[in-house]
């Protein structure tokens, strides 16, 4: 089945304790990317990836780094996380292309406290 | 400013019922839009998308229209069923290679019996 595979779905963490959310595809896609969502805003992209060592900086990417060392799995790593990064994330890999269909994840729901 | 507006910002049907979702945007330029369904929890899931040549697109129970004049689009539902209770969220995109998206902030809908 065709899908994209976040983990952990739900992760509660301590501020400054350093963390990874983990994100794999099947699909084969070049182009992948971070979002996160808050009450009454929109899903807000924070990094997003072309290709294999093609990472860019998305509309919110302070205080979150990336990866992209091999197609399948583009990372997101917190350093020092802080409570306003609590929220709901969502990893997407998209085919390629302008209309190329955009496949989400199940998301991942993280609590710094 | 490049924004997504989508009202109401929710709604309470009656199963069987029909209704229609706003969206209106600012997005410049403009390649194509988009309308996903979000079930609590999860991860968006494609419903349409649209080209700015297209005026209308269905899915099923689920008609999208698009006026590239106006700048704005909706999503018609037929004959709601409770599984239609979701955000729905329309989403630009900016350019051809389909990697700068704008989200709006969604519509919550809930199919009550």
């Amino acid at each position: 089945e065709a899908q994209v595979t976040q983990n952990p779905r739900y992760l509660i963490t301590v501020t400054g304790k350093k963390l990874t959310v983990t994100c794999s595809q099947n699909m084969n896609h070049e182009y992948m990317s971070w979002y996160r969502q808050d009450p009454g805003l929109g899903l807000r992209q924070i990094y997003y990836s072309m290709n294999v060592e093609v990472t860019d900086k998305g509309d919110v990417p302070e205080g979150y780094k990336v990866s992209r060392k091999e197609k399948r799995n583009f990372p997101l790593i917190l350093e020092s996380p802080s409570p306003n990064q609590t929220s709901l994330y969502f990893c997407a890999s998209k085919e390629t292309g302008a209309y190329g269909g955009y496949t989400f994840g199940s998301g991942t729901r993280l609590t710094v406290v | 400013k490049n924004q997504v507006e989508q009202s109401p910002q929710s709604l309470i049907i009656l199963e069987g019922k029909n209704c229609t979702l706003q969206c209106n945007y600012t997005v410049s330029p403009f390649s194509n839009l988009r309308w996903y369904k979000q079930d609590t929890g999860r991860g968006p899931v494609s419903l349409t998308i649209m080209t700015f040549s297209e005026n209308t697109k269905s899915n099923g129970r689920y008609t999208a229209t698009l006026d590239a004049d106006t700048k704005q689009s909706s999503l018609h539902i037929t004959a709601s069923q409770l599984s239609d209770s979701a955000s729905y969220i329309c989403v630009v995109s900016r350019n051809n290679y389909g990697q700068n998206f704008v989200f709006g902030p969604g519509t919550r809908l809930s199919v009550l019996p």
